[in-house]
C-alpha cells in the first residue's frame, strides 16, 4: 500500500516570499493533517481535515498560512508571506476516520522548509 | 506548562541495556496515548498504544498511571538499532489530532 506522500521534500525561499506545500494522503482517508515540526521540537497541528472540510484550524497562523482540500483527497498548505521562524518541517498525516476505533495517523516524509 | 512533557535525553547507554523514558500530560480529559518513534530527518511511526493495564511488545513495554498523568517506556536489551528519539503523544478526543511531546533522544552504544 502506498504511504503518504508529499512535494517538495526541500524548499529554500527568502523571507517575504510564497511556498506552497502538497499532499496525497493514503488512497480511502477521511482524515488529513498538516503539522508543524520545529527542529528540537515535536510535531504541532496546524490543520485537520475531514474530507473537505476544516475540522480544528485552531493553530494555525492564518494571517500568513492557508490550506485546502477541496476534492477531499489532496490538500495544499501554503505561506504567504514566510517569515524566518516559519523553518521547520511540514509533516502531512492522514488516518482512515476519526470515528472509528483506529486512531494510527501515517505520517508522509515531511517537506524541510528553509527561510532566508 | 507544556501539555506533554519529557526529558529530551539524550540518554546514551550501551548495547544490551535498559532504558527508561518518563511522560507527564497536563490535560486530564485525554483519552488516548501513544509512543512515536521518529529517525533522525525522518518522519515520526507509531510505535504502541498505551493502555491502563500496561502492554508489552516484545523488548518493549509501556505503562500508564492516569491517576498522576503519567506515561512510560521501557526498553530492555537495547539494540544499536533503537537509537532515535521517542516521542510520547496523547489525544484528547478519539477524533482529534495528537499532541506530541518534544521527544527524547535514544543513543546506544555498541
Amino acid at each position: 500500500e502506498a504511504g503518504v506522500a508529499q512535494s517538495p521534500r526541500y524548499k529554500i525561499i527568502e523571507k517575504r516570499q510564497s511556498v506552497a506545500f502538497w499532499c496525497n494522503p493514503i488512497s480511502g482517508h477521511a482524515t488529513l493533517y498538516w503539522y508543524q515540526q520545529i527542529l528540537g521540537q515535536g510535531p504541532k497541528l496546524l490543520i485537520q481535515f475531514q474530507n473537505n472540510g476544516v475540522v480544528d484550524d485552531s493553530q494555525l497562523p492564518k494571517d500568513r498560512f492557508s490550506a485546502e482540500r477541496l476534492k477531499g483527497v489532496d490538500s495544499t498548505l501554503k505561506i504567504q508571506p514566510a517569515k524566518l521562524e516559519d523553518s521547520a518541517v511540514y509533516l502531512c498525516a492522514s488516518s482512515i476516520d476519526w470515528g472509528l476505533s483506529t486512531d494510527t495517523q501515517y505520517f508522509g516524509p515531511g517537506t524541510r522548509l528553509t527561510v532566508l | 506548562r507544556k501539555e506533554v512533557e519529557q526529558d529530551p535525553g539524550p540518554f546514551n547507554v550501551p548495547e544490551g541495556a535498559t532504558v527508561a523514558f518518563n511522560c507527564t500530560y497536563s490535560n486530564s480529559a485525554s483519552q488516548s496515548f501513544f509512543w512515536y518513534r521518529q529517525d533522525c530527518r525522518k518522519e515520526p511511526k507509531l510505535l504502541m498504544s498505551v493502555y491502563s493495564s500496561g502492554n508489552e511488545d516484545g523488548r518493549f513495554t509501556a505503562q500508564l498511571n492516569r491517576a498522576s498523568q503519567y506515561i512510560s517506556l521501557l526498553i530492555r536489551d537495547s539494540k544499536l538499532s533503537d537509537s532515535a528519539t521517542y516521542l510520547c503523544v496523547v489525544n484528547v478526543l478519539r477524533s482529534r489530532a495528537l499532541t506530541f511531546g518534544s521527544g527524547t533522544r535514544l543513543q546506544v552504544q555498541p
